[in-house]
């Protein structure tokens, strides 16, 4: 079964620098959720879309920004990149809003250096 | 604030034996609760959700127990394998308008022979 697919599995940049994270979701999700987990931490939740909208919003810094496209991928953009930024970064999809099951990408761990 | 967490960071159990994970909850209005298990380097997994609604759900080998009087939630894994090894993860969703989950700090479950 199609999984949610992220890329790139591994991203390595400087401070300072952007990048831009790429999720597409399990064919007909609607909705895209992304995630930052700190090494050794819990995932936090920071933000979601549902029909390319977005839907909730959580810890995401101001620096970062996501999009939720016509094909229902998802990209999170972040800039002025920080050591702190060095994370896992999962997106999970899932059909509808509200109370369902989301299925979990594999993640893309950034390192800034 | 308000947040999820978990009563132990590691449990060790004998292949064979149950296990139980505990984890508390804080917000009261949580209506959707979730465990999943994370593997290293991987995605978090789902394994069961339960809504407020009902106070027990089974899976396979699996049983989460709600309690909202004491906001408590617990998942029960019958006859833990050594497949179950992996840091397990309780969650709320606290989304407006969809679903935003509120991690708790992980318990790491360590199945031994």
């Amino acid at each position: 079964a199609a999984g949610v697919i992220q890329s790139p599995r591994h991203l390595i940049k400087e401070k300072r620098e952007t990048a831009t994270l790429k999720c597409y979701p399990i064919p007909r999700h609607d909705t895209v959720y992304w995630y930052q987990q700190g090494p050794g931490q819990d995932p936090q939740f920071l933000i979601s879309f549902y029909e390319k909208m977005q839907s909730d919003k959580g810890s995401i810094p101001d620096r970062f920004s996501a999009q939720q496209f016509s094909d229902y991928h998802s990209e999170l953009n972040m800039s002025s990149l920080e050591l702190g930024d060095s994370a896992l970064y999962f997106c999970a999809s899932s059909l509808g809003r509200g109370n369902t099951e989301a299925f979990f990408g594999q993640g893309t761990r950034l390192t800034v250096v | 604030g308000e947040s999820v967490g978990l009563h132990l960071p590691t449990l060790s159990v004998q292949e064979g034996d149950n296990s139980i994970i505990n984890c508390a909850y804080s917000n009261s209005a949580s209506d959707y609760f979730i465990w999943y298990k994370q593997e290293s380097g991987k995605g978090p997994q789902f394994i069961i959700d339960i809504r407020s609604n009902m106070d027990k759900r089974q899976g396979q080998r699996v049983t989460v127990l709600l309690n909202k009087t004491v906001k408590h939630l617990s998942l029960q894994i019958a006859a833990t394998q050594p497949g179950d090894s992996a840091v397990y993860f309780c969650a709320e969703n606290i989304g407006d308008s969809g679903y935003a989950l509120n991690f708790g700090k992980g318990t790491s479950l360590l199945v031994t022979p």
